[in-house]
Protein backbone atom coordinates (compact mmCIF):
# COMPACT_ATOMS: atom_id res chain seq x y z
CA UNK A 1 0.00 0.00 0.00
CA UNK A 2 1.25 3.37 -1.35
CA UNK A 3 1.72 5.79 1.64
CA UNK A 4 2.47 9.44 1.19
CA UNK A 5 3.19 11.37 4.59
CA UNK A 6 3.28 15.64 4.42
CA UNK A 7 5.63 17.75 7.43
CA UNK A 8 6.73 20.75 7.67
CA UNK A 9 3.05 23.18 6.94
CA UNK A 10 2.69 25.69 10.37
CA UNK A 11 1.80 29.44 10.37
CA UNK A 12 4.80 32.06 9.11
CA UNK A 13 4.95 35.70 8.49
CA UNK A 14 4.59 37.06 4.75
CA UNK A 15 7.86 37.24 2.95
CA UNK A 16 9.40 34.82 4.82
CA UNK A 17 10.33 30.94 3.88
CA UNK A 18 8.92 27.58 4.77
CA UNK A 19 10.30 23.95 3.45
CA UNK A 20 7.38 20.89 3.18
CA UNK A 21 8.65 17.46 3.19
CA UNK A 22 6.84 14.55 1.52
CA UNK A 23 8.23 10.73 2.92
CA UNK A 24 6.35 8.30 0.35
CA UNK A 25 6.34 4.33 1.18
CA UNK A 26 5.01 1.35 -0.09
CA UNK A 27 6.19 1.94 -3.70
CA UNK A 28 9.34 2.41 -5.86
CA UNK A 29 9.99 6.05 -5.12
CA UNK A 30 12.68 6.54 -8.39
CA UNK A 31 10.37 6.01 -10.75
CA UNK A 32 7.42 7.65 -10.24
CA UNK A 33 7.19 11.78 -11.12
CA UNK A 34 6.10 13.97 -7.72
CA UNK A 35 3.39 16.70 -7.49
CA UNK A 36 2.69 19.28 -4.84
CA UNK A 37 -1.31 20.61 -5.15
CA UNK A 38 -2.39 22.99 -3.08
CA UNK A 39 -6.08 23.95 -1.59
CA UNK A 40 -7.06 27.52 -0.03
CA UNK A 41 -9.52 27.14 2.78
CA UNK A 42 -13.00 26.41 1.09
CA UNK A 43 -11.80 26.35 -2.31
CA UNK A 44 -10.66 23.66 -5.12
CA UNK A 45 -7.83 22.15 -5.90
CA UNK A 46 -4.82 23.89 -7.57
CA UNK A 47 -1.67 22.21 -9.03
CA UNK A 48 1.67 24.18 -8.28
CA UNK A 49 4.65 21.88 -9.04
CA UNK A 50 5.97 18.62 -10.71
CA UNK A 51 9.24 17.42 -11.16
CA UNK A 52 10.56 14.36 -13.08
CA UNK A 53 11.55 10.88 -11.62
CA UNK A 54 14.78 11.73 -11.91
CA UNK A 55 14.97 15.41 -11.44
CA UNK A 56 15.51 16.08 -14.38
CA UNK A 57 12.44 18.34 -15.24
CA UNK A 58 10.32 20.64 -13.12
CA UNK A 59 7.07 22.86 -14.06
CA UNK A 60 5.49 25.44 -12.03
CA UNK A 61 2.68 26.87 -11.42
CA UNK A 62 2.40 30.70 -12.31
CA UNK A 63 1.34 31.90 -9.46
CA UNK A 64 4.46 30.43 -7.44
CA UNK A 65 6.87 30.55 -10.27
CA UNK A 66 10.20 32.21 -9.10
CA UNK A 67 9.32 31.73 -5.50
CA UNK A 68 8.54 27.81 -4.96
CA UNK A 69 11.28 24.98 -5.96
CA UNK A 70 10.66 21.27 -5.87
CA UNK A 71 13.18 19.06 -5.38
CA UNK A 72 13.79 15.29 -4.44
CA UNK A 73 16.21 13.00 -2.73
CA UNK A 74 15.78 9.31 -4.32
CA UNK A 75 17.92 7.76 -1.56
CA UNK A 76 15.36 9.19 1.21
CA UNK A 77 11.80 8.74 -0.77
CA UNK A 78 11.39 12.51 -0.08
CA UNK A 79 10.17 15.27 -1.56
CA UNK A 80 10.32 18.59 -0.90
CA UNK A 81 8.81 21.90 -1.42
CA UNK A 82 10.76 25.32 -0.50
CA UNK A 83 8.79 28.17 -0.53
CA UNK A 84 10.10 31.47 -0.55
CA UNK A 85 8.94 35.01 -0.37
CA UNK A 86 5.41 33.93 1.05
CA UNK A 87 1.87 36.03 0.62
CA UNK A 88 -1.27 35.89 2.41
CA UNK A 89 -2.53 33.91 -0.86
CA UNK A 90 -0.10 30.94 -0.19
CA UNK A 91 -2.43 29.85 2.72
CA UNK A 92 -3.42 26.14 1.81
CA UNK A 93 -3.55 22.90 2.46
CA UNK A 94 -0.37 21.44 1.11
CA UNK A 95 -0.44 17.72 -0.90
CA UNK A 96 1.67 15.82 -2.14
CA UNK A 97 0.72 13.58 -4.99
CA UNK A 98 2.47 10.32 -6.65
CA UNK A 99 2.25 10.61 -10.30
CA UNK A 100 1.07 7.97 -12.60
CA UNK A 101 4.32 8.17 -14.57
CA UNK A 102 8.28 8.74 -14.33
CA UNK A 103 7.80 11.99 -16.52
CA UNK A 104 5.40 13.11 -19.54
CA UNK A 105 1.75 13.21 -19.28
CA UNK A 106 0.12 11.98 -16.00
CA UNK A 107 -2.73 12.32 -13.32
CA UNK A 108 -1.63 12.10 -9.93
CA UNK A 109 -2.08 8.24 -8.76
CA UNK A 110 -2.05 8.83 -4.31
CA UNK A 111 -2.35 11.23 -2.43
CA UNK A 112 -0.94 12.56 1.11
CA UNK A 113 -3.16 14.02 3.70
CA UNK A 114 -1.95 17.48 3.58
CA UNK A 115 0.29 19.61 5.46
CA UNK A 116 -1.68 22.72 6.30
CA UNK A 117 0.51 26.61 5.84
CA UNK A 118 -0.64 29.50 7.02
CA UNK A 119 0.87 32.90 6.07
CA UNK A 120 -0.49 35.91 8.40
CA UNK A 121 1.57 38.77 10.16
CA UNK B 1 -3.63 26.74 -20.73
CA UNK B 2 -6.56 24.25 -20.74
CA UNK B 3 -9.46 25.83 -18.92
CA UNK B 4 -12.18 22.81 -17.19
CA UNK B 5 -15.51 24.26 -16.45
CA UNK B 6 -17.80 21.88 -14.32
CA UNK B 7 -21.18 21.59 -13.81
CA UNK B 8 -23.57 21.87 -12.31
CA UNK B 9 -21.61 23.41 -8.98
CA UNK B 10 -23.85 21.48 -6.53
CA UNK B 11 -26.25 17.96 -7.21
CA UNK B 12 -28.67 17.39 -4.54
CA UNK B 13 -30.22 13.88 -5.41
CA UNK B 14 -32.00 10.99 -3.33
CA UNK B 15 -30.03 7.88 -2.75
CA UNK B 16 -30.30 5.39 -5.10
CA UNK B 17 -31.00 7.96 -7.74
CA UNK B 18 -28.20 8.27 -10.72
CA UNK B 19 -26.03 11.52 -10.62
CA UNK B 20 -24.49 13.05 -14.32
CA UNK B 21 -21.47 15.26 -13.39
CA UNK B 22 -20.07 17.61 -16.36
CA UNK B 23 -16.47 18.84 -17.00
CA UNK B 24 -15.97 20.96 -20.18
CA UNK B 25 -12.89 21.58 -21.56
CA UNK B 26 -12.01 25.13 -23.44
CA UNK B 27 -9.93 22.93 -25.67
CA UNK B 28 -9.93 19.50 -27.00
CA UNK B 29 -8.12 17.14 -24.79
CA UNK B 30 -6.43 14.99 -26.57
CA UNK B 31 -6.08 11.12 -25.73
CA UNK B 32 -8.86 11.27 -23.29
CA UNK B 33 -6.42 12.55 -20.50
CA UNK B 34 -8.37 12.71 -18.32
CA UNK B 35 -9.24 12.26 -14.55
CA UNK B 36 -11.66 12.80 -11.88
CA UNK B 37 -11.26 13.03 -8.08
CA UNK B 38 -13.17 12.32 -5.00
CA UNK B 39 -12.89 14.77 -2.04
CA UNK B 40 -14.64 14.19 1.09
CA UNK B 41 -15.15 16.62 4.08
CA UNK B 42 -12.33 16.72 6.23
CA UNK B 43 -10.14 14.14 3.83
CA UNK B 44 -7.37 14.43 1.01
CA UNK B 45 -8.59 13.65 -2.76
CA UNK B 46 -8.45 9.96 -4.02
CA UNK B 47 -8.29 9.83 -7.42
CA UNK B 48 -11.65 7.79 -9.09
CA UNK B 49 -11.21 7.42 -13.12
CA UNK B 50 -8.53 8.17 -15.36
CA UNK B 51 -7.84 8.42 -18.91
CA UNK B 52 -11.46 9.55 -18.95
CA UNK B 53 -12.81 5.83 -18.67
CA UNK B 54 -10.85 4.23 -16.46
CA UNK B 55 -11.69 2.99 -13.23
CA UNK B 56 -9.08 3.15 -10.75
CA UNK B 57 -8.18 -0.11 -7.96
CA UNK B 58 -10.80 -0.44 -5.64
CA UNK B 59 -13.15 2.05 -7.03
CA UNK B 60 -17.07 0.50 -7.25
CA UNK B 61 -18.30 0.28 -10.43
CA UNK B 62 -21.43 2.48 -9.72
CA UNK B 63 -18.85 4.92 -10.96
CA UNK B 64 -18.04 5.34 -14.57
CA UNK B 65 -16.54 8.17 -16.73
CA UNK B 66 -17.21 8.49 -20.27
CA UNK B 67 -16.64 11.37 -22.68
CA UNK B 68 -13.78 12.91 -25.36
CA UNK B 69 -12.65 16.14 -27.02
CA UNK B 70 -14.06 18.99 -24.89
CA UNK B 71 -17.08 17.02 -23.32
CA UNK B 72 -16.36 14.38 -20.32
CA UNK B 73 -18.92 13.21 -17.49
CA UNK B 74 -18.69 11.45 -14.36
CA UNK B 75 -21.91 9.05 -13.60
CA UNK B 76 -22.73 7.35 -10.38
CA UNK B 77 -25.34 5.12 -11.57
CA UNK B 78 -27.15 4.63 -7.83
CA UNK B 79 -25.90 7.13 -4.94
CA UNK B 80 -24.82 6.36 -1.45
CA UNK B 81 -24.85 8.58 1.26
CA UNK B 82 -21.08 7.73 1.27
CA UNK B 83 -20.85 9.13 -2.29
CA UNK B 84 -21.21 12.80 -0.21
CA UNK B 85 -18.16 14.53 -1.94
CA UNK B 86 -16.62 17.17 -3.70
CA UNK B 87 -15.85 15.96 -7.49
CA UNK B 88 -12.74 17.20 -9.38
CA UNK B 89 -12.23 17.05 -13.16
CA UNK B 90 -8.41 17.26 -14.04
CA UNK B 91 -6.26 17.74 -17.31
CA UNK B 92 -2.87 16.44 -18.46
CA UNK B 93 -3.25 16.52 -22.16
CA UNK B 94 -1.13 19.99 -22.18
CA UNK B 95 2.67 18.64 -23.74
CA UNK B 96 3.53 21.04 -20.24
CA UNK B 97 2.05 21.24 -16.87
CA UNK B 98 -0.19 23.40 -15.75
CA UNK B 99 -2.27 19.92 -15.50
CA UNK B 100 -5.48 22.28 -14.51
CA UNK B 101 -8.32 21.41 -12.41
CA UNK B 102 -12.17 22.36 -12.40
CA UNK B 103 -14.12 24.48 -10.05
CA UNK B 104 -15.82 21.17 -8.91
CA UNK B 105 -19.04 19.86 -7.61
CA UNK B 106 -20.36 19.36 -4.68
CA UNK B 107 -22.64 16.09 -4.46
CA UNK B 108 -25.53 16.41 -1.38
CA UNK B 109 -27.90 13.68 -0.39
CA UNK B 110 -31.49 15.27 -0.24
Amino acid sequence: QVHLVESGGGVVQPGKSLRLSCAVSGVRFSNYAMHWVRQAPGKGLEWVTVMWYDGSNEYYADSVKGRFTISRDNSKNTVYLQMDSLKAEDSAIYYCGRGSAAAGNMFVENWGQGTLVTVSS
Amino acid sequence: EIVLTQSPGTLSLSPGERATLSCGASQSVTSNYLAWYQQKPGQAPRLLIYDASSRATGIPDRFSGSGSGTDFTLTISRLEPEDVAVYYCQQYASSSPPWTFGQGTKVEIK
